[in-house]
């Protein structure tokens, strides 16, 4: 199957710093991504989707001057979380269709200290 | 209403047991269903897709009402390696994004 990985796999950070998260989708073009947050012990929810070539669509309650995404080639979707803060650390997954499946990044483990 | 919906867990059960995981979705025009599996702090890997005609994949069979709105995952002869969070997930088709159940938890015990 397709390949999508992220990066970084995991990151520590002070609260108040930017974080930015790549998606890339390794052997296929995607001109759509999907961004998802995942609490412990809760399910994967949807944030936004990247577009290539436009603006991303945000979710309802997720604010998008605070989680920027760029979706700069149709391999590349990335998430930048500004002015991290405790409540932001979470699991963020990002996702790509191909051939009418959906294959999921390895997932990127945020800490805000 | 959540949109998908699962059974709540955790299922503890022996090596050997049979489980059923029930699911219901709000959404009447959803159009693709899947069972994801996602192992402790990893991400959702595709179990199966879930067709009308109900589907079988080794010991796992998934069937779909699209009348009732209801999914479920049956698992025959349950391993210790089938421990892990089960995600009933349906989306509207096409390049639209999924939309995940909370997941049930399932541990096989030996």
């Amino acid at each position: 199957g397709a390949v999508v990985s992220q990066h970084p796999s995991r990151v520590i950070c002070k609260s108040g710093t930017s974080v930015k998260i790549e998606c890339r989708s390794l052997d296929f073009q995607a001109t759509t991504m999907f961004w998802y947050r995942q609490f412990p012990k809760q399910s994967l929810m949807l944030m936004a989707t990247s577009n290539e070539g436009s603006k991303a669509t945000y979710e309802q309650g997720v604010e998008k001057d605070k989680f920027l995404i760029n979706h700069a080639s149709l391999t590349l979707s990335t998430l930048t979380v500004t002015s991290a803060h405790p409540e932001d650390s979470s699991f963020y997954i990002c996702s790509a269709p191909s051939s009418g499946e959906q294959f999921f990044g390895p997932g990127t483990r945020l800490t805000v200290l | 209403r959540k949109e998908v919906e699962q059974d709540p867990g955790p299922f503890n059960v022996p090596e050997g047991a049979t489980v059923a995981f029930n699911c219901t979705y709000s959404n009447s025009a959803s159009q693709s269903f899947f069972w994801y599996r996602q192992d402790c702090r990893k991400e959702p890997k595709l179990l199966m897709s879930v067709y009308s005609s109900g589907n079988e994949d080794g010991r796992f069979t998934a069937q779909l009402n699209r009348a009732s709105q209801y999914i479920s995952l049956l698992i025959r002869d349950s391993k210790l390696s089938d421990s892990a969070t089960y995600l009933c997930v349906v989306n509207g088709g096409g390049n639209t994004p999924l939309v995940f159940g909370k997941g049930t938890r399932l541990s096989v015990i030996a």
